[in-house]
């Protein structure tokens, strides 16, 4: 069965950093392209960026909102995904989900609190 | 940044229903167009792809259609299970790749 894990969030102060996980079974991870999507309390979805395989050259790319403040990095090795988080601002908070290219398969999502 | 914009907001219908629900682009995405369904609690579960492909183990009752900028999802014959929101993704050629708002089935 293909199964995403998210790890890592929590509670943390406005400007702080957090670094969340995704760990990835059932298929091949070093071919597969990785979403990370973001739901504040009681809104939408947003689209937060995503990573190609290192075989389609490992680019990441970015929302706007988290330009310049968030990276996205993967460890074939470990099946893992990374959502390395810095400034983190009140609007970050919200369940953040890891997701495959196509949307088929999505973890269960970690939850981020921003506040002080 | 391609804009999608769903309509309506929310939608109250009885189970049995016939419902078509719609995403529009500010720009042309081609039939890179996803539609999810996600329930409280839950995260979201690909419906229909590529605008019109359904996603494996989709009941046949769900369907897309629509190409460029203007989409439809249609649920033939409302279920319980059904009521939930809805969101559409493009995924054209480069990223951001955008979710509109939202549809919210609720019952009636």
């Amino acid at each position: 069965d293909v199964q995403l894990v998210e790890s890592g969030g929590g509670l943390v102060k406005p400007g702080g950093s957090l670094r969340l996980s995704c760990v990835v079974s059932g298929f091949p991870f070093s071919n597969a392209w990785i979403n990370w999507v973001r739901q504040a309390p009681g809104k939408g979805l947003e689209w937060v960026g995503r990573i190609k395989s290192k075989g389609d050259g490992g680019t990441t790319h970015y929302a706007a909102p988290v330009k310049g403040r968030f990276t996205i990095s993967r460890d074939d090795s470990r099946n893992t995904l990374y959502l390395h988080m810095n400034s983190l601002k009140i609007e970050d908070t919200g369940v953040y989900y890891c997701s495959t290219e196509v949307g088929l398969y999505w973890g269960q999502g970690t939850l981020v609190t921003v506040s002080s | 940044e391609i804009v999608l914009t769903q309509s309506p907001a929310t939608l109250s219908l009885s189970p049995g229903e016939r419902v078509t629900l719609s995403c529009r682009a500010s720009q042309s995405v081609g039939s890179y167009l996803a539609w999810y369904q996600q329930k409280p609690g839950q995260a979201p579960r690909l419906l229909i792809y590529d605008a019109s492909s359904r996603a494996s183990g989709i009941p046949a009752r769900f369907s897309g259609s629509g190409s460029g900028t203007d989409f439809t999802l249609t649920i033939s014959s409302l279920e319980p299970e059904d009521f939930a929101v809805y969101y559409c993704q493009q995924r054209s050629d480069w990223p951001p790749y955008t979710f509109g708002q939202g549809t919210k089935l609720e019952i009636k």
